[in-house]
């Protein structure tokens, strides 16, 4: 069964500064995506990783993914209070389609 | 830029009630899906949907639940007996292809009373 964790689950950062969230998962997968939620609202697509190796990066957000460490990363450059919000991994089961397991989530605060 | 819509966006109901959940896909997508997730809790795959049969389902899919896409826009999703732990944020979802990036609708908070 596969299993994906996220940590740290809880993020309390100051404006400026960087932290990376990690999310490693359990078997071998060939897709991952980060996600953004804001409170009551819905999921919004950030990144897809498709290979090893894959970088990807959207203004002060990087993702990238090590297949074989079964790790991916989502960097935090600079933080501003814009980017509080939920933040998840999702991995892709690798059976039939749209059947992604989501990790725990990372709530992240942005303080001044 | 086209979204995934949801009905209603809150819907109460009573234990042993029957609720049917509303989704408009994306026009041009094939792909649908269902995902909840339980208040402070991760998102759950529920069940893909595609060429007018479900593709795969979880655990959770069980007799209670269906789906069905009665014409050529609506995606629905029904719980024929709610029970209090149903009470979850519901999340209607579609792709264009199976590997393509899944677009979220804004959910359907449903309530068990």
């Amino acid at each position: 069964e596969l299993k994906v964790e996220q940590n740290p689950l809880f993020l309390s950062m100051q404006e400026g500064k960087n932290y990376t969230i990690y999310c490693n998962y359990s078997t071998t997968s060939d897709r991952l995506y980060w996600y953004r939620q804001d409170p009551g609202k819905s999921l919004e697509s950030l990144f897809v990783l498709l290979s090893n190796g894959a970088v990807k990066q959207e203004g002060r957000l990087m993702a990238s993914l090590d297949t074989k460490a079964r790790l991916s990363t989502l960097h935090i450059t600079a933080a501003v209070h814009d980017l509080s919000a939920t933040y998840f991994c999702a991995v892709d089961t690798g059976g039939s389609q749209g059947n992604l397991i989501f990790g725990k989530g990372t709530k992240l605060s942005v303080k001044p | 830029e086209p979204e995934v819509t949801q009905t209603p966006s809150h819907q109460v109901t009573q234990m042993g009630q029957e609720v049917i959940l509303r989704c408009v896909p994306i026009s041009n997508h094939l792909y649908f899906y269902w995902y909840r997730q339980i208040l402070g809790q991760k998102v759950e795959f529920l069940v893909s949907f595609y060429n007018n049969e479900i593709s795969e389902k979880s655990e959770i899919f069980d007799d209670q639940f269906s789906v069905e896409r009665p014409d050529g826009s609506n995606f629905t999703l029904k719980i024929r007996s709610t029970k209090l732990e149903d009470s979850a944020m519901y999340f209607c979802a579609s792709s264009y292809l199976g590997n393509s990036p899944l677009h979220f609708g804004n959910g359907t908070r449903l309530t068990v009373t």
